[in-house]
């Protein structure tokens, strides 16, 4: 198996662009996640997916962020507009069972 | 305070075991983590202990949790250059839960 898929790796753009980060989950697995990492403030929990619905969306910072999930291969996350603070790396995480979550390699977002 | 805190740095030589500490401060804490991350990439699981267990060994990986104290440890025998990474230890504060919480990670280097 590829293992989670994530797109592009690195991502630099100018504030008030939109950026739309991709992420392709283990197949057969039904749970998603999206967090996001910071040197301040660690891993953070974004938003959660079970079965393509999206359960908890209660991190997501506000509003500019949304993520959709429109069928079991795939899901986006998309900040608009981005702001310089949004920098950070982006991970998309799939699981079988809630207990272990695989990581996706991350998306490296920059913000000028 | 912390919900899961981690020293952030440990040093060891090439052949000697790795001891890296976390606390926790929710008793209610049913699974407990160990992931490590390499530069550059995700996180990738390497062991998880259920909350009624003392001990767990895994060929080098050896995981102790003290409920009473609220402190697991995961000693690494024999430690290698490859194991060079950063080590997070995360709490789910129930069965089933999605959520985890991270700690901050230790940075753990080998020296050969």
């Amino acid at each position: 198996d590829a293992g989670v898929i994530q797109s592009p790796r690195h991502e630099v753009t100018e504030m008030g662009q939109e950026v739309t980060l991709r992420c392709k989950p283990i197949s057969g697995h039904n749970s998603l996640f999206w967090y996001r990492q910071t040197m301040m403030r660690g891993l953070e929990l974004l938003i959660y997916f079970n079965n393509n619905v999206p359960i908890d969306d209660s991190g997501m910072p506000e509003d500019r962020f949304s993520a959709k999930m429109p069928n079991a291969s795939f899901s986006t996350l998309k900040i608009q507009p981005s702001e310089p603070r949004d920098s950070a790396v982006y991970f998309c995480a799939s699981s079988f069972n809630r207990y272990e979550q695989y990581f996706g390699p991350g998306t490296r977002l920059t913000v000028t | 305070g912390e919900d899961v805190e981690q020293s952030l740095f440990l040093s060891v030589r090439e052949g000697d075991s790795s001891v890296i500490n976390c606390t926790y401060t929710d008793s209610s804490s049913t699974y407990l983590y160990w992931y490590k991350q390499e530069p550059g990439a995700g996180l990738q699981l390497l062991t998880y202990i259920f909350s009624n267990m003392d001990m767990k060994q895994d060929q080098r990986l050896t995981v102790l949790l003290n409920k009473k104290d609220k402190h697991l440890s995961l000693r690494i025998a024999d430690t290698q250059t490859g194991d060079s990474a950063i080590y997070f230890c995360a709490e789910s504060k129930a069965a089933g839960s999605y959520q985890l919480t991270f700690g901050k990670g230790t940075k753990l280097s080998v020296i050969p």
